[in-house]
């Protein structure tokens, strides 16, 4: 079957770094996206990763090794704001995004 | 950028009526739109995927009498829940996906609350 495995929850202190791991088991591999989710919101596109290697988006970056089925969104300078569930989502061969359960980010001050 | 809109954002209802709940893409043609469902501290679950033109197919565990999907046309897909009970109370969200996406394949609308007393 296909999985997506995140942490359920993390900690972490205002204006450090946190790195949010996600590795996955997919029939087929056509890209990773991470999504972040504010509590009673819907999802909100962060970054997207097809090739192996990092991918920099201000203070949000993604990393991704197709070989090891590994992810990971590394979120610097955190900010209070930063507090959300991020989300990691493979598309399959077929074109079907299948979602991880999320990772709940707690940043405390 | 690709925005989709969900209608309404917060809905209370009584057992055994029916909800609409709209979603458009506002400024693309989506030719599919997806439906899914978000219990509390839960993942997004999807629902069913929405065909222009075409019958939904709807994921397994899913009951299509239940919840209806139409999607009429290349900018409104609708999730009709039929007779609802208060355990289809939870967050409704849609999705579109724009041409050319490949980056960025979803694009969603800001979801409906659903609570069914």
């Amino acid at each position: 079957g296909q999985n997506i495995d995140q942490p359920t929850e993390m900690t972490a202190t205002e204006g450090a770094i946190v790195q949010i791991n996600c590795t996955y088991q997919t029939s087929g591999f056509n890209g990773l996206f991470w999504y972040q989710q504010h509590a009673g919101e819907a999802p909100t596109f962060l970054s997207y990763n097809v090739l192996d290697g990092l991918e920099e988006k201000g203070r949000f970056s993604s990393f991704l090794s197709r070989s090891k089925g590994y992810s990971y969104l590394l979120l610097k300078e955190l900010q209070m704001k930063d507090s959300a569930s991020y989300l990691c989502a493979v598309r399959d061969s077929n074109y079907q995004l299948i979602w991880g359960a999320g990772t709940k980010l707690i940043i405390k001050p | 950028g690709a925005v989709v809109s969900q209608h309404p954002s917060r809905v209370i209802c009584k057992s055994g009526t029916s909800v609409k709940i709209e979603c458009r893409s506002l400024d693309f043609q989506a030719t599919t739109m997806f439906w899914y469902r978000q219990f509390p501290k839960q993942s997004l679950m999807l629902m069913a995927t929405s065909n222009e033109g075409s019958k939904a197919t709807y994921e397994q565990g899913v009951e299509k009498d239940k919840f209806l999907i139409n999607h009429a046309s290349l900018t409104l897909s609708t999730l009709t829940v039929t007779s609802a009970h208060p355990e289809d109370s939870s967050f409704y969200i849609c999705s579109a996906s724009a041409p050319d996406s490949g980056s960025s394949p979803l694009h969603f609308g800001n979801g409906t609350r659903l609570t069914v007393t």
